[in-house]
């Protein structure tokens, strides 16, 4: 069974600069997590998608972050535009209900000069 | 509010030394609780989870934890590491507000020398 897709692995803006993450989930996964680990931190919810729809987008930052998962499967997470602090590791995460186990992808290392 | 502590940032043990991570919770409603491990450039996999059944739980790759709810503790065993187990390891608590969510904690990076 694949596992939990990401790209880029890498990515390098400078601040104020777009940028985008995309995400893969495994197959018939009905659950999308996004998860920022910031260094020495443990992963912070952002946003969670039940199907195409947002559940929980409490602790994004709606001003620059936006996630959309268009027909169930595939999500996007944009930053626009990009700050210092926003330098992290974005993990995008999928259970087969709400209540399962989530499976991790390997993230997208975010550097912002 | 639902969290959970780690003690120590770091951990190091020597290879075929007991391994004790340590992670306190709190929760007002009796708590799932689950610990991963992330290797480097890696996502968290799941090592194991505590949901109310058995209070000693076992995990992959020999790793145990025992739910202690007068302690609020939620530790993270191994009786002989193994150089393969230097890692990250972070302990989570689950709660529900319709749907699962997780908080983690800062995690414990576990440094084994030969």
């Amino acid at each position: 069974e694949a596992g939990v897709a990401q790209s880029p692995r890498y990515k390098i803006i400078e601040k104020r600069q777009s940028v985008a993450f995309w995400c893969n989930p495994i197959s018939g996964h009905a659950t999308l997590y996004w998860y920022q680990q910031i260094l020495g931190q443990g992963p912070k919810l952002l946003i969670q998608f039940q199907n195409n729809g947002v559940v929980d987008d409490s602790q994004l930052p709606k001003d620059r972050f936006s996630a959309e998962r268009l027909k169930g499967v595939d999500s996007t997470l944009k930053i626009q535009p990009a700050k210092l602090e926003d330098s992290a590791v974005y993990l995008c995460a999928s259970s087969l209900e709400s209540r399962g186990e989530q499976f991790f992808g390997p993230g997208t290392r975010l550097t912002v000069l | 509010a639902q969290s959970v502590t780690q003690l120590g940032s770091h951990v190091s043990v020597s290879e075929g030394a007991l391994v004790l991570l340590r992670c306190n919770y709190s929760s007002s409603v009796p708590p799932y609780l689950f610990w991963y491990v992330q290797y480097p450039n890696q996502g968290l996999q799941l090592l194991l989870k505590y949901t109310s059944a058995a209070t000693l739980v076992k995990g992959i790759n020999g790793f145990e934890a025992e739910f202690k709810k007068s302690e609020t503790s939620f530790h993270l065993t191994k009786p002989s590491a193994h150089m393969r187990d230097a890692a990250e390891y972070f302990c989570a608590v689950s709660f529900f507000t319709g749907f699962q969510k997780l908080v983690f904690g800062t995690g414990t990076r576990l440094l084994v020398s030969p």
